[in-house]
């Protein structure tokens, strides 16, 4: 089973907002409706932004949003903040055989 | 509020097996609502799920490691191992074990995450 595919970095000002997409196939991304993200930061455990797609943990602010079209999911950053500074990376299920795997992570950098 | 901490040795010769302890404080680890996992991370490198366990121990592997990996449960412990056999290089990495976050099936987020522990892997 491949990782997901992830662009390796994004960046933006304070205020805007990033993008970041995550690539997989129709038996793991584009096949089910169970996608995660996660935010981390240097030395630290990851933190789940992002479940089933689209859904917020209570205490995660709604400037973290997630999207899916296809095999690809996003997860949009708005009004970019210093803290939001982090290593990003997206999960899927991947069915019976290989049942959850990783994607690749990106780098985000506040200008 | 529950904790889940890692424990174990951070050297671990080649060729030798790899034993982990995650301790979880703070709730049951016989939920009947959660699965627990292992993850690790190779240094400056990404993610890779390595299997979660019901407390039943019914247990799901990453094909790539499984033969190479048990994960195992002890509830009077309130706690759940990892071990993984015939270790070389490529296997040091911070190991985390978390909270698979629902019951579902599907379910591939993790919701609660130890703080990790280093493990080395040389002679």
């Amino acid at each position: 089973q491949s990782a997901l595919t992830q662009p390796p970095s994004a960046s933006g000002s304070p205020g805007q907002s990033v993008t970041i997409s995550c690539t997989g196939t129709s038996s793991d991304v584009g096949g089910y409706t169970y996608v995660s993200w996660y935010q981390q930061h240097p030395g630290k455990a990851p933190k789940l932004m992002i479940y089933e797609v689209s859904k917020r943990p209570s205490g995660v602010p709604d400037r973290f949003s997630g999207s899916k079209s296809g095999n690809t999911a996003s997860l949009t950053v708005s009004g970019l903040q210093a803290e939001d500074e982090a290593d990003y990376y997206c999960s899927s299920y991947a069915g019976n055989n290989n049942f959850l795997v990783f994607g690749t992570g990106t780098k985000v950098t506040v200008l | 509020q529950l904790q889940l901490q890692e424990s174990g040795p951070g050297l671990v010769k080649p060729s030798e097996t790899l034993s982990l302890t995650c301790t979880v404080s703070g709730g049951s680890i016989s939920s009947s609502t959660y699965y627990w996992g292992w993850i690790r991370q190779p240094p400056g490198k990404g993610l890779e799920w390595i299997g979660i366990i019901y407390y039943t121990e019914t247990t799901y592997y990453n094909p790539s490691l499984k033969s190479r990996v048990t994960i195992s449960v002890d509830t009077s412990k309130n706690q759940f191992s990892l071990k993984l056999n015939s270790v070389t290089a490529a296997d040091t990495a911070v190991y985390y074990c978390a909270r698979r976050r629902s019951g579902s099936y599907y379910e591939n987020a993790f919701d609660i995450w130890g703080q990790g522990t280093m493990v080395t892997v040389s002679s």
